[in-house]
């Protein structure tokens, strides 16, 4: 069946401006996660949703970061002004509560 | 905190080689443990996991054995291919850590023929 789904696989975007990346789980994976993979910082957690609400938001960087899931499936996530820091690869992951998580290809994101 | 502590690569091996990549953890509570591979530009794939002491994981001739005595749960393969040529990332996950994956650093490992 369909894995999890990322959009775009690249994205490159001047400083300043916003980005937003885009996740679909597997269906029926009611649990959603966020990480970023830089060089330096290995996996670092971003959010966690279940449904549509995100009871785990502690590993937003910044208030430049923020996301949302609609309908219990897709997921965005929305960088603000973007910073050279932002560059790296944003993974997205889906499962069931408490199941192994099963991960996406990621975006990998440049900022010029 | 709850952490993961993986041995640092790169690790360069010759085709049929044996494979060790050391991995220990620090945990409160009674975490499941992962390992998952990460082949070039693509996401991470689970490999093998264990969710209780001495449970052994085992997919594509790899294993790992959860010690619960030396937290530790290394990741070997008696013959490497070049195909398995990846960075492979340990992982635990606890209820009383959270929600999300914690990860170690990753090891590449690099098989030549």
């Amino acid at each position: 069946g369909a894995g999890v789904s990322q959009s775009p696989s690249n994205k490159v975007t001047e400083k300043g401006k916003d980005v937003e990346l885009r996740c679909d789980p597997i269906s029926g994976h009611t649990a959603l996660y966020w990480y970023r993979q830089s060089l330096g910082q290995g996996l670092e957690f971003l959010i966690y949703f279940q449904g549509n609400s995100a009871p785990d938001k502690s590993g937003l960087p910044s208030d430049r970061f923020s996301a949302e899931r609609t309908g219990g499936s897709v997921s965005t996530l929305t960088i603000q002004r973007t910073q050279q820091e932002d560059s790296a690869v944003y993974l997205c992951a889906s499962s069931f509560p408490g199941q192994p998580q099963h991960f996406g290809d990621g975006t990998r994101l440049s900022i010029l | 905190g709850d952490s993961v502590t993986q041995m640092e690569g790169p690790v360069t091996l010759s085709e049929e080689a044996c494979l060790t990549i050391n991995c220990t953890y620090t945990a409160t509570g009674y975490p499941s443990l992962f390992w998952y591979v990460q082949y070039p530009g693509e996401g991470l794939q689970l490999l093998l996991k264990a969710t209780k002491a001495d449970d052994k994981g085992s997919n594509k001739g790899f294993e790992a054995t959860y010690r619960k005595e030396t937290t530790s749960f290394h990741l070997e393969k008696g013959s490497v291919q070049v195909s398995d040529s990846a960075v492979y990332f340990c992982a635990l996950w606890s209820s009383q850590a959270g929600t999300a994956l914690i990860f170690g650093k990753g090891t590449t490992l690099s098989v030549s023929s």
